[in-house]
């Protein structure tokens, strides 16, 4: 089974508008962290957020925010006044607990910011 | 601000041949890992390092890769006999073992197998 399952592999939003990507996880496990990641066109991956499963309160860094579910096991990161340099892959990420640090990655949404 | 750094960006070579893929890691941190993504896929984990050995590693790191850190700041993934399936780009990536225990990545290295 997949462990991370990103069902929307092509998003377009408005410039300004908010969008939301969807991810959703599959771990037995009661620790883990799951994480955001953007790949521009240039090819690097970069950091946008975190989020424990611990954590009582949502995620956000600036116009990110993770809408995060637990007994639903999703963590949708949301976007809010969707730029031109947001158009990118996004990739959402899981760790799980114990001493295994390896992310575990979903396929990945490719999102358009339109003008 | 600190950030990952690999060289070389691009590396061309032919079947059969070694590449050895370098990195240096964010100075203070402890962990570090190496994945790869096949163009156009999801990116996949390799292998971690800590205190000097293999700490996890995937089945794809197959005895055709090494990793060593040979000094106080270089990571480097080495690829004995290349094989065409083995283009990719090749992130580097490490963490500092915090709560969160990020892994930021490098910009990445695409090997092209020929």
């Amino acid at each position: 089974a997949q462990k991370i399952t990103q069902t929307q592999p092509g998003m377009f939003v408005q410039e300004k508008e908010a969008v939301t990507l969807d991810c959703t996880y599959d771990t037995s496990d009661p620790s883990y962290g799951l994480f955001w990641y953007k790949q521009p066109s240039s090819g690097e991956m970069i950091f946008l957020i975190y989020q424990g499963s611990y954590d009582q309160q949502n995620a956000t860094e600036g116009r990110y925010s993770l809408n995060f579910q637990k007994a639903r096991k999703s963590a949708n990161l949301v976007i809010s006044a969707s730029q031109l340099g947001d158009s990118a892959m996004y990739f959402c990420a899981m760790r799980e607990g114990g001493s295994a640090r390896q992310l575990t990655f979903g396929s990945g949404t490719q999102l358009t910011v339109l003008p | 601000e600190p950030e990952v750094t690999q060289t070389p960006s691009h590396q061309v070579t032919q079947m059969g041949q070694e590449v050895i893929l370098r990195c240096v890691p964010i100075s203070n941190h402890l962990y570090f890992y190496w994945y790869r993504q096949i163009l156009g896929q999801k990116v996949e984990f390799l292998v971690s390092f800590y205190n000097n050995e293999i700490s996890e590693k995937s089945e794809i790191f197959d005895d055709q890769f090494s990793v060593e850190r040979p000094d106080g700041s270089n990571f480097t993934l080495k690829i004995r006999s290349t094989k065409l399936e083995d283009s990719a780009m090749y992130f580097c990536a490490s963490s500092d073992a915090s709560y969160t225990d990020t892994q930021y990545f490098g910009p990445g290295t695409r090997l092209t197998v020929l």
